[in-house]
């Protein structure tokens, strides 16, 4: 079956601290992943999509990073901000199809 | 601001109702994607619709239904609404069809609420 499962399921950490969420996935033929933000009530917003011949990915603070063999990917947030509170949701896509799985997400909390 | 508009914002109605959630896409963008998203639960995929045609389905019951219109708006109803079907639901589009490197940008959402 083909499953997208995300831990910690909430983090709460201190602002200027780093931290990493993990992204496991069962998805086959796996086309790509992507990793969202999504602020409270509000929709997502893309942060970094990788291919499975991509190794990592930076987008400012955020750097992912995929491990196809393994079929595991992370996003670490370095010097994280009050405004990276949010839900960090991965998604993969699958290869050959439109279809998209996403994770639960992670509800991070950066506290001041 | 991701350029996809999505009206209205919220929506009260009863159970056994039937509502209509509109989107529009970005300009230049082709196809649209419905999702729902449930207090607590991630993002659940509807439909997706790639100019004018249905491209996927996801978990749509068949008491929803979807379509997409020659400007590309897209409209999404829901019949014989249930409590739980209570939840927001999220539009997105992007210029392509959804290939490896096809990024879907999301509106603001419709908050549905069923009493």
């Amino acid at each position: 079956k083909n499953q997208v499962e995300q831990s910690p399921q909430s983090l709460i950490i201190l602002e200027g601290k780093n931290c990493t969420l993990q992204c496991n996935y069962t998805v086959s033929p796996f086309s790509n992943l992507r990793w969202y933000k999504q602020d409270t009530g509000r929709g997502p917003v893309s942060l970094t999509i990788m291919t499975f011949s991509e190794n990592t990915k930076s987008n400012g603070r955020y750097t992912a990073t995929l491990d196809a063999d393994t079929k595991q990917s992370s996003l670490h947030i370095t010097a994280s901000q009050l405004s990276d509170s949010a839900s960090y949701i991965c998604v993969v896509s699958l290869s050959g199809t439109y279809k998209y799985i996403f994770g639960t997400g992670t509800r991070l909390k950066v506290l001041a | 601001d991701s350029g996809v508009t999505q009206t209205p914002k919220h929506l009260i109605t009863a159970t056994g109702q039937r509502v209509t959630l509109r989107c529009s896409p970005r300009s230049g963008d082709l196809s649209v994607y419905w999702y729902q998203q449930s207090l607590d639960q991630g993002l659940q995929f509807l439909i997706q619709y790639y100019n004018g045609e249905e491209r996927a389905k996801g978990n749509i019951l068949e008491r929803f239904s979807a379509q997409q219109f020659p400007d590309l708006h897209s409209e999404l109803n829901l019949s014989s609404l249930e409590l739980g079907d209570s939840a927001l639901y999220f539009c997105a589009s992007s210029v392509e069809a959804g290939g490896p490197l096809g990024e879907q940008f999301f509106g603001p959402g419709t908050r549905l609420t069923v009493l």
